[in-house]
């Protein structure tokens, strides 16, 4: 089970902060990577970054200038810190698990994160 | 960049027909396809991955064939609950991963 938290309104130029915390099983499994997906209002998914439990992590090239992944495997969370927000990083942000077979097989509900001053 | 082509934007069908969605890679992926279910107000749910495995859980009627570049989802016979968006996903170079846009599955 995955759960995302934050806020839901961010002002822009501000840094956006999100957490996903694991239940259910630990986050330092070797089988899967963790990772975040946003989904704009009107638009599709796109994925954002992924990490693994040693701190490995893959940004997408068109945002990796402003987020910074994280995991802090006391908790059993991981993190999403977006810099200089815009209008355009308004959307539902998921947290999900990419296994090594391929696919995101485990999704939190979603967060929803408005930009707006 | 792999960039993902999804077709037809919007798909009308009738309950109980078939459903071929269709989705393209830039470049060759091998078999490294994902496919999404997603309704409104939901998260996206994992209906086939390695371009053709079923994920746990996920009916019979929902069947992934392709390699290379080009792939299909297909919906033998349409449910209502079948309708939704629809998503390719690659990941030839994993954990990296591409979404396509998207193929809006409507009532007919």
């Amino acid at each position: 089970h995955l759960q995302e938290s934050g806020p839901g309104l961010a002002k822009p130029s501000e840094t956006l902060s999100l957490t996903c915390t694991v239940s259910g099983g630990s986050i330092s499994s070797r089988s899967y990577y963790w990772g975040w997906v946003r989904r704009p209002p009107g638009k599709g998914l796109e994925w954002i970054a992924s990490i693994n439990y040693s701190g490995s992590a893959h940004y997408n090239p068109s945002l990796m200038s402003r987020v910074t992944i994280s995991v802090d495997t006391s908790k059993n969370q991981f993190s999403l810190k977006v810099n200089s927000v815009t209008a355009a990083d308004t959307a539902v942000y998921y947290c999900t698990r990419p296994t090594v077979t391929g696919g995101m097989d485990v999704w939190g509900q979603g967060t929803t994160v408005t930009v707006s001053s | 960049e792999i960039v993902m082509t999804q077709s037809p934007a919007t798909l009308s069908v009738s309950p109980g027909e078939r459903a071929t969605l269709s989705c393209r890679a830039s470049q060759s992926i091998s078999s490294s396809l994902a496919w999404y279910q997603q309704k409104p107000g939901q998260a996206p749910r994992l209906l086939i991955y390695g371009a053709s495995t079923r994920a746990t859980g996920i009916a019979a009627r929902f069947s992934g064939r392709g390699s290379g570049t080009e792939f299909t989802l297909t919906i033998s016979s349409l449910q209502s609950e079948d309708f939704a968006v629809y998503y390719c996903q690659e990941y030839n170079n994993w954990p990296q991963f591409t979404f396509g846009q998207g193929t809006k599955l409507e009532i007919k």
